[in-house]
């Protein structure tokens, strides 16, 4: 019964390619997040949509592309991989988009890109 | 702009030993606060929040207190235990940003021995 369900746990790829990580969420949240996680430990928010409309597009290369079927998923396209892309990314998803909604996270996609 | 600044990492501590990890923001608007934790090989976990000046937010015998005078949101414990071993993020959500859009620390690593 998990929450948020991301696909696959791990990535490795070369650099060039067209990969996707599927997200899930069976928690009837309205509203679904992509986050970037680096080496550091940083966070950074890339897309988050709310009833399958995009309502936060941070400063990422057009090459990261979000699709949402359905309000229960939230699908990340990549195109032409870089080695820079290497991080581990998380979806997320909250019941709404006000400013206390907390976020339930999935467990992650680590990518390399060699 | 928003932002959030929590104390440097690592820290090792021994079991039942007193915790607190320092967290200060900067918001324009009047924001929430929130801790969550990643536990190893996992995504991350709300683990307290609080919305308004004062409010005091608590769970699983953490506690941190929204300070508006002193824009600070302490995480403490009075005796941690091998399995609080996590990376702890302070967070901040902005009225004024909008949509949802958590600003996280650069997270601190907590490792407790026996």
């Amino acid at each position: 019964d998990t929450a948020v369900s991301q696909t696959p746990k791990y990535l490795v790829t070369q650099m060039g390619n067209d990969k996707s990580i599927k997200c899930e969420q069976n928690l009837g949240h309205d509203t679904m997040y992509w986050y970037k996680q680096d080496s550091k430990k940083f966070l950074k928010i890339m897309f988050s949509y709310n009833n399958k409309e995009l309502i936060i597009n941070e400063t990422v290369p057009n090459r990261f592309s979000p699709k949402s079927p359905d309000k229960a998923h939230l699908n990340l396209h990549i195109n032409s991989l870089e080695l820079g892309d290497s991080a581990v990314y998380f979806c997320a998803s909250s019941l709404g988009t006000t400013y206390n909604s907390p976020l339930h996270f999935g467990n992650g996609t680590r990518l390399t890109v060699t | 702009g928003d932002s959030v600044t929590q104390m440097e990492g690592p820290v090792t501590l021994s079991e039942e030993a007193f915790l607190t990890i320092n967290c200060t923001y900067t918001a324009t608007g009047y924001p929430s606060l929130f801790w969550y934790v990643q536990y190893p090989g996992e995504g991350l976990q709300l683990l307290l929040k609080a919305t308004k000046a004062d409010d005091k937010g608590s769970n699983k015998g953490f506690e941190a207190t929204y300070r508006k005078e002193t824009t600070s949101f302490h995480l403490e414990k009075g005796s941690v235990q091998v399995s609080d071993s996590a990376v702890y993020f302070c967070a901040l959500s902005d009225s004024h940003a909008g949509a949802n859009n958590l600003f996280f620390g650069t997270g601190t690593r907590l490792t407790v021995i026996p």
